[in-house]
């Protein structure tokens, strides 16, 4: 079945840093979602990406539809504590459909 | 705009034993889905209704699970009887364009 696969799968950073990540997939997708999951909690939708090449921001959060449609990028500037959590892309496992699939996520630790 | 509700947060059953899981969207919302969430992975959806119709229950285990919704609002999950591997987050979502998806808090299962 289609996968998303999400690196880089852990990383620690300083608060300040900035941080990358990205989600690429087999197959084409037409829409790109971005979520952050806290502890015992449900997934909080960040941004949503709609076209090839978009680049979205949601205060420090930049997110970039990659051209190539299978792939996504996140960022976040200047890193802050609460910025800890598991950050998951999402989009639809098949072009036409609204069944989306979720990546294996980032899980994000930063170190005050 | 009140969330999406789910209840309870917590379950501990043992397994052969039977659940059931509720939510409420958001008001308005046409789309709501369910989704299992396993330890360490993504979120996987198990069944996708709009409106108080079956849109998608591809990945649903229909031998033990099922799910309903009725009158275009409320949703139940039950599991009957549940299993050991069924130990996990559920999480209910809903939407209002089938693109952006909002997350419940999600009901944490354990299967003893």
């Amino acid at each position: 079945g289609q996968q998303l696969n999400q690196s880089p799968q852990s990383m620690f950073i300083q608060e300040g840093e900035d941080v990358s990540m990205n989600c690429t997939s087999s197959s084409i997708f037409n829409t790109w979602l971005w979520y952050k999951q806290d502890p015992g909690e449900g997934p909080v939708l960040l941004i949503a990406l709609y076209k090839a090449g978009e680049l979205t921001s949601n205060g420090r959060l930049t997110a970039q539809f990659g051209i190539t449609r299978k792939d996504s990028f996140l960022n976040i500037s200047a890193s802050i504590p609460s910025d800890v959590g598991i950050y998951f892309c999402a989009g639809p496992g098949t072009s036409g459909t609204y069944k989306y699939i979720f990546g294996t996520g980032t899980r994000l630790k930063v170190l005050a | 705009e009140a969330g999406v509700a789910q209840s309870p947060r917590y379950k501990i059953i043992e397994k052969r034993q039977s659940v059931a899981f509720w939510c409420n969207p958001i008001s308005g919302h046409a789309t709501l889905y369910w989704y299992q969430q396993i330890l360490g992975q993504g979120p996987k959806l198990l069944i996708q209704f709009q409106n108080n119709g079956v849109v998608d229950d591809s990945q649903l285990p229909k031998d033990r699970f099922s799910a309903e919704r009725l009158k275009g609002v409320d949703s139940t999950l039950k599991i009957q009887p549940a299993k050991l591997e069924d130990s996990a987050v559920y999480l209910c979502a809903s939407s209002l364009d089938a693109y952006e998806q909002y997350f419940g808090p999600g009901t944490r299962l354990t299967v003893t």
